[in-house]
């Protein structure tokens, strides 16, 4: 296992269009989160997967973006009517234990241009 | 809201030399993990190392210690006998309440250059 891959690495759109990135984590990790991280910043914490239940979504996660994780396996984190604030690197991280303790497992991020 | 800050944007550190990269948090919990991570230019974010609140000691590996102090919540980070690798953006990190304690909130990160 290479660790947590995700797809595409870059992807410039149009405003108002959808886009829609895939993270595979390491295979026997349960857990499963999604960032974002603008220019500059740290990563901000964006929803969390526990095998197949979304188990917590943060207050930057707008209507506009809806994440799955069917199977519990890969995760995909949509998003629709892109706006140029939305313009960031999407960060998925992994682990097989509680967050809270152990160790993420982060891929190397899909970057968002929106123009 | 729960809050890591990180008051020094960039540092510089001369190659062999030691550096401190500071952190404070915000928490009424008395039982939680404190992180570093580390994120090289163009290259996922990886763990450096890790503290248990409730443990006295203060964490090491190898180049890499922590000086924690729980009553100030403060979580610096020294770097001794730095090398051109350790070049990366430093974020500090733990689970506040923000995220239900599910998920790590981390700080705005310094810029750590290495001056050969």
């Amino acid at each position: 296992d290479t660790g947590v891959s995700q797809d595409p690495r870059h992807k410039i759109t149009k405003r108002g269009q959808n886009v829609t990135f895939r993270c595979d984590p390491i295979s026997e990790h349960n857990r499963l989160y999604w960032y974002r991280q603008t220019l500059g910043q740290g990563p901000e914490f964006l929803t969390y997967f526990q095998n197949e239940a979304q188990l917590e979504k943060s207050r930057l996660l707008s209507d506009r973006f809806s994440a799955e994780r069917p199977k519990g396996s890969f995760s995909t984190l949509e998003i629709q009517r892109t706006e140029q604030g939305d313009s960031a690197m999407y960060l998925c991280a992994s682990t097989d234990r509680a967050s809270n303790t152990g160790e993420l497992f982060f891929g190397e991020g899909s970057r968002l241009t929106v123009l | 809201a729960q809050t890591v800050t990180q008051s020094q944007p960039e540092m510089s550190v001369q190659e062999a030399e030691t550096v401190t990269l500071s952190c404070t948090y915000d928490t009424s919990e008395s039982d939680y993990y404190l992180f570093w991570y580390k994120q090289p230019p163009s290259r996922q974010m990886i763990l450096v190392i890790r503290q248990e609140a409730y443990k006295q000691q203060n964490a090491t590996e190898n180049r890499f210690s922590v000086n924690f102090q729980k009553a100030a919540k403060s979580f610096s980070l020294k770097i001794s006998d730095s090398q051109l690798g350790d070049a990366a953006m430093y974020f500090c990190a733990f689970p506040s309440m923000d995220t239900g304690r599910r998920a790590l909130t981390f700080g705005s990160g310094t810029r750590l250059q290495v001056q050969p």
